[in-house]
């Protein structure tokens, strides 16, 4: 059974710029969450979907937005980078929110210059 | 902001031995997972445990939960060089009985197992 995907892997960008990332779940998965790691903040909650429906969003300025497919593939989309926004995005898919296990994806090194 | 604080930050042992780390955490939680990172990688799904379970096992790997004292621990024994990452563990808030898919993680334990 295939993990959890995301696209790209490596991502630079330029202040202003603006990016969006692609996560695809694990087959029959319906609950994507997006996790923000970087070495002072640690791993920070970005949001969460389930059913295409955003339903816990992280302390996260509205530059950063995201949705979710009805094949429950999940895109994140930030606008106008700012260096603070250099980190590694990881996607996470469980089959349903609560009590069950989380699966991480491999991230997108996303750098902004 | 982070729920969980593990401790210790860094542990350095020697292959063989046994690596015990722990995290606490502040609010009613419905579960806890522990993770797993290498080298800011995506993280590896170790185990999850639940808020009624006090105890779980997986190969090597040995998680108590004492949700009385708001803390859980990880032990892996018989530890490998391939053991060597960061580990965190990673809470699931009970609001009001339900999730809302928001993990909390801890700032992790980074483990060195020396051949």
């Amino acid at each position: 059974k295939a993990g959890v995907t995301q696209t790209p892997r490596y991502l630079i960008k330029t202040r202003g710029q603006q990016v969006t990332l692609s996560c695809s779940p694990i087959s029959g998965h319906r609950s994507v969450s997006w996790y923000q790691q970087t070495p002072g903040q640690g791993l920070q909650f970005l949001f969460e979907y389930f059913s295409e429906t955003q339903r816990n969003k992280g302390n996260f300025p509205g530059r950063f937005s995201g949705r979710q497919f009805s094949n429950s593939r999940s895109e994140m989309n930030v606008s106008t980078l700012e260096l603070g926004d250099s980190a590694l995005y990881l996607c996470a898919s469980s089959l349903s929110p609560g009590n069950t296990e989380a699966f991480f994806g491999q991230g997108t090194r996303l750098t902004v210059v | 902001s982070q729920q969980g604080e593990e401790d210790p930050q860094a542990l350095s042992i020697q292959e063989g031995e046994n690596a015990t780390m722990n995290c606490s955490y502040k609010t009613s939680i419905n579960n806890l997972q522990w993770y797993r990172q290498n080298s800011g990688r995506g993280l590896v799904h170790l185990i999850l445990i639940r808020s009624n379970e006090r105890e779980k096992h997986s190969g090597r790997l040995r998680v108590t939960l004492d949700t009385s004292k708001k803390s859980s621990s990880l032990l892996i024994t018989a530890s490998r060089a391939a053991d060597t990452a960061s580990y965190f563990c990673a809470t699931d808030e009970d609001a009001g009985g339900t999730s809302y898919g928001k993990l909390t993680f801890g700032q992790g334990t980074i483990l060195t197992v020396h051949p």
